[in-house]
C-alpha cells in the first residue's frame, strides 16, 4: 500500500538553484495538493490540482510552479530557491478535495542556504 | 493572523491525565477535521465533524463541533504516551473554496510515562 510517495526525503540547496519535488499517488485520486509546514504556522497551501491538466494557486504560491500531466503525479518546482523557502513540504491527495480525508506523504525537508 | 487558532500551543502531561485542546475561529466553517502528526511523517486524519453541536468519539478521544460552527475541541481521557504528537485542526471556511483546506498552527502534545 504505497499511498502518497514523496521524494526526496531531504534536500539541501544553495540560493538560486532549482529543483523539483516529486509526488506520486496510486489511489486514483483526482485532487492533489502541496503544503509547506513552518514552525508555529501550521500547514499552508501552495498549489492544488483537481485533475490532470488543471492546477490552481493556494495561499502561498509565489516562487513555486506545478503541473499535472497525469492523474498519478504532481511535481512541485522551485525555479530559483530562496532561504525563505526552507521548510518541510507535504504532498496530499483525496478523491475530490471537498471536505474529504486528505492522504499525506511523509514530507520533504528542504534547506536553502 | 491565523484563521484557525489552536490552544494551547504546547502541552506536556503525565500518563493517565485528561486534557482538552481547542480550535477557535471568528469565521464559520462548513466542516472541521482533526489530524495527528508524528515526527517525520505527514498528518493522519482522526475525524471530520460536519454538523453544529456534533460530538464524535474515537476510543478515548472525544471531538466536538461548536453550535455556531466556529470552534471545535478535542478531549483526551486518560492520556497515554502513544497519544504524543502534533494535533492539527483544519477546515473549509463557509463560502470559501471547498478545495482550499485551512489548517491551524497545531498543539504539540507530550504524554510522559
Amino acid at each position: 500500500n504505497a499511498g502518497v510517495t514523496q521524494t526526496p526525503k531531504f534536500q539541501v540547496l544553495k540560493t538560486g538553484q532549482s529543483m523539483t519535488l516529486q509526488c506520486a499517488q496510486d489511489m486514483n485520486h483526482e485532487y492533489m495538493s502541496w503544503y509547506r509546514q513552518d514552525p508555529g504556522m501550521g500547514l499552508r497551501l501552495i498549489h492544488y490540482s483537481v485533475g490532470a491538466g488543471i492546477t490552481d494557486q493556494g495561499e502561498v504560491p509565489n516562487g513555486y510552479n506545478v503541473s499535472r500531466s497525469t492523474t498519478e503525479d504532481f511535481p512541485l518546482r522551485l525555479l530559483s530557491a530562496a532561504p525563505s523557502q526552507t521548510s518541510v513540504y507535504f504532498c496530499a491527495s483525496s478523491y475530490s478535495g471537498v471536505g474529504e480525508k486528505l492522504f499525506f506523504g511523509s514530507g520533504t525537508q528542504l534547506s536553502v542556504l | 493572523t491565523q484563521l484557525l487558532e489552536q490552544s494551547p500551543q504546547f502541552l506536556s502531561i503525565q500518563e493517565g491525565e485528561n486534557l482538552t485542546v481547542y480550535c477557535n475561529s471568528s469565521s464559520v466553517f462548513s466542516s472541521l477535521q482533526w489530524y495527528r502528526q508524528e515526527p517525520g511523517e505527514g498528518p493522519v486524519l482522526l475525524v471530520t465533524v460536519v454538523t453544529g453541536g456534533e460530538v464524535k468519539k474515537l476510543k478515548r478521544l472525544t471531538f466536538q463541533f461548536g453550535d455556531a460552527r466556529k470552534d471545535s475541541s478535542l478531549h483526551i481521557t486518560a492520556a497515554q504516551p502513544g497519544d504524543t504528537g502534533l494535533y492539527l485542526c483544519a477546515g473549509n471556511p463557509w463560502g470559501g473554496s471547498a478545495r482550499q483546506l485551512t489548517f491551524g498552527s497545531g498543539t504539540q502534545l507530550t504524554v510522559l510515562p
